[in-house]
C-alpha cells in the first residue's frame, strides 16, 4: 500500500528553527510537495522536490532523499504566523497526489 | 472570481438527502480534483477530471459523483447523503502535468445528521 508518515504534532519556539519529517512509501513517485494549512482554511502550496537535495526559498527549505523515501520541511526564524499543519504529499506514478494526514506545528513565544 | 471558490461555505444536511457541492475555477486548469479531509487523516482524493468531458475515480469514490460539462465548474454530487460523508470537502485544480501545485478553494464544511 501506498503510505506517508508525518509527525503528529511538533512544538518549537518562537525565533527558533525547527524540522518537520516526512517518510514515504508509494507506487511510484512524480515529486513530493509540502503545503501549509491554517485551521480553518485551505491548504497553500509551499515546496516541490523532484531531485535529491535541498530546495530553499526564504525562511523555507525542503530537502528529499528519494534513495531513503525521505523529505524534511526546514523553517527558520520561526514566527508566530508559522503556527499551522505542514501537510506532505507525494505524487505517484498515476499522477495522483498522495497526502499525508499532517503536522500541526505550535510556536510558543 | 479570482482563483478558485466552492459553495456552500457549510451545510448541515439530513441523512438521505441529495446534496450538491459546487466548484468554479477561473485559471483555465486543466485539471480539477475533489478531496475531503477529516481529523486525523490526510486529504483523500474522491474524484478527479483531468479535463473537460473526462473524470476518473480517487481513493474513496463510494457515494460521490462529478460530472465536467466544462473547463471551469467541478460539481460534487452526494445522491444519498449518510453521516460518514460528514467531513470538510476540498476542491483544488492545477494545469496538467506533474510540477503543477494544486490550488485549493475554502472549502464546504458538511455535516450529515
Amino acid at each position: 500500500g501506498q503510505n506517508i508518515d508525518q509527525p503528529t504534532e511538533m512544538t518549537a519556539t518562537e525565533g527558533a528553527i525547527v524540522q518537520i519529517n516526512c517518510t514515504y512509501q508509494t507506487s511510484g513517485f512524480n515529486g513530493l510537495f509540502w503545503y501549509q494549512q491554517h485551521a480553518g482554511e485551505a491548504p497553500t502550496f509551499l515546496s516541490y522536490n523532484v531531485l535529491d537535495g535541498l530546495e530553499e526559498k526564504g525562511r523555507f527549505s525542503s530537502f528529499l532523499s528519494r534513495s531513503k523515501g525521505y523529505s524534511y520541511l526546514l523553517l527558520k526564524e520561526l514566527q508566530m504566523k508559522d503556527s499551522a499543519s505542514y501537510l506532505c504529499a507525494v505524487m505517484d506514478s498515476n499522477y495522483q497526489l498522495i497526502w499525508g494526514a499532517g503536522t500541526k506545528l505550535i510556536i510558543k513565544p | 472570481i479570482a482563483g478558485i471558490t466552492q459553495a456552500p461555505t457549510s451545510q448541515i444536511l439530513a441523512a438521505g438527502r441529495r446534496m450538491t457541492l459546487r466548484c468554479t475555477q477561473d485559471m483555465r486548469h486543466n485539471a480539477m480534483y475533489w478531496y475531503r479531509q477529516d481529523l486525523g487523516l490526510g486529504l483523500r482524493l474522491i474524484h478527479y477530471s483531468n479535463t473537460a468531458g473526462t473524470t476518473g475515480k480517487g481513493e474513496v469514490p463510494d457515494g460521490y459523483s462529478v460530472s465536467r460539462a466544462n473547463t471551469d465548474d467541478f460539481p460534487l454530487t452526494l445522491a444519498s447523503a449518510v453521516p460518514s460523508q460528514t467531513s470538510v470537502y476540498f476542491c483544488a485544480s492545477s494545469d496538467s502535468g506533474s510540477y503543477n501545485e494544486q490550488f485549493f478553494g475554502p472549502g464546504t464544511r458538511l455535516t450529515v445528521l
